[in-house]
């Protein structure tokens, strides 16, 4: 049963638009949750982080929000680029070690 | 600074026949861990070790074998391939102990027939 979900799997958003992918968990036992970008034929590269004692955690044009009440986060690009065309994962830990369980993620396209 | 390395990059195998992904990192980290890729179901854990000599199981380690005699290496045993085994497999590391951010290598995809 998968703890962690991403509905939408896909996102087409304008160059220079504002992107926001969403997620949502089932777990409240998971303390720690991050965002990962794929492009294809490579591994995921980590993209941001956030503990569940924060609400926010920014980086750059990457801002990620958590609604601990709620259960879910989502990741903003503000703006996007075309580079940022890839597919998204969500992750959430599930020990200190870094067990991570994963999203289905979201296939993002950045039109000119 | 090569990070994570995974060999071979691409592997056609026959039902029945077994082989092994291997996976190598120079970061001195302890954590390290085996994924697979599926269409619409995002990485799944198959195998993770904490450091040489420990290894457990994820969530789905049927069908697989790892082991960890150093801190560099971790590879991943496919016993008796399956065509359910068809998939894009990750092999990650991470400095563990708190520092959760997962290094990937660029995957091997494995095709059984």
């Amino acid at each position: 049963d998968q703890q962690v979900k991403q509905n939408s799997p896909s996102l087409s958003v304008q160059e220079g638009r504002i992107s926001i992918l969403n997620c949502d968990y089932t777990n409240s036992m998971f303390d720690y949750f991050l965002w990962y970008k794929k492009y294809p034929a490579e591994g995921p590269t980590f993209l941001i982080s956030i503990s569940s004692i924060k609400d926010k955690n920014e980086d750059g044009r990457f801002t990620v929000f958590l609604n601990k009440s709620a259960k879910h986060l989502s990741l903003h690009i503000v703006p996007s680029q075309p580079g940022d065309s890839a597919v998204y994962f969500c992750a959430a830990r599930t020990d200190s070690w870094g067990k991570l369980q994963f999203g289905a993620g979201t296939q993002v396209v950045v039109t000119p | 600074n090569a990070g994570v390395t995974q060999t071979p990059k691409f592997q056609v195998l026959k039902t029945g026949q077994s082989m092994t992904l291997q996976c190598a990192q120079d970061m001195n980290h302890e954590y390290m861990s085996w994924y697979r890729q599926d269409p619409g179901m995002g990485l799944r854990l198959i195998h993770y070790s904490v450091g040489a000599g420990i290894t457990d199981q994820g969530e789905v380690p049927n069908g697989y074998n790892v082991s960890r005699s150093t801190t560099e290496d971790f590879p991943l045993r496919l016993l008796s391939a399956a065509p359910s085994q068809t998939s894009v497999y990750f092999c990650a590391s991470s400095p563990g102990r708190g520092r959760t951010e997962a290094f990937f290598g660029q995957g091997t995809r494995l095709t059984v027939v």
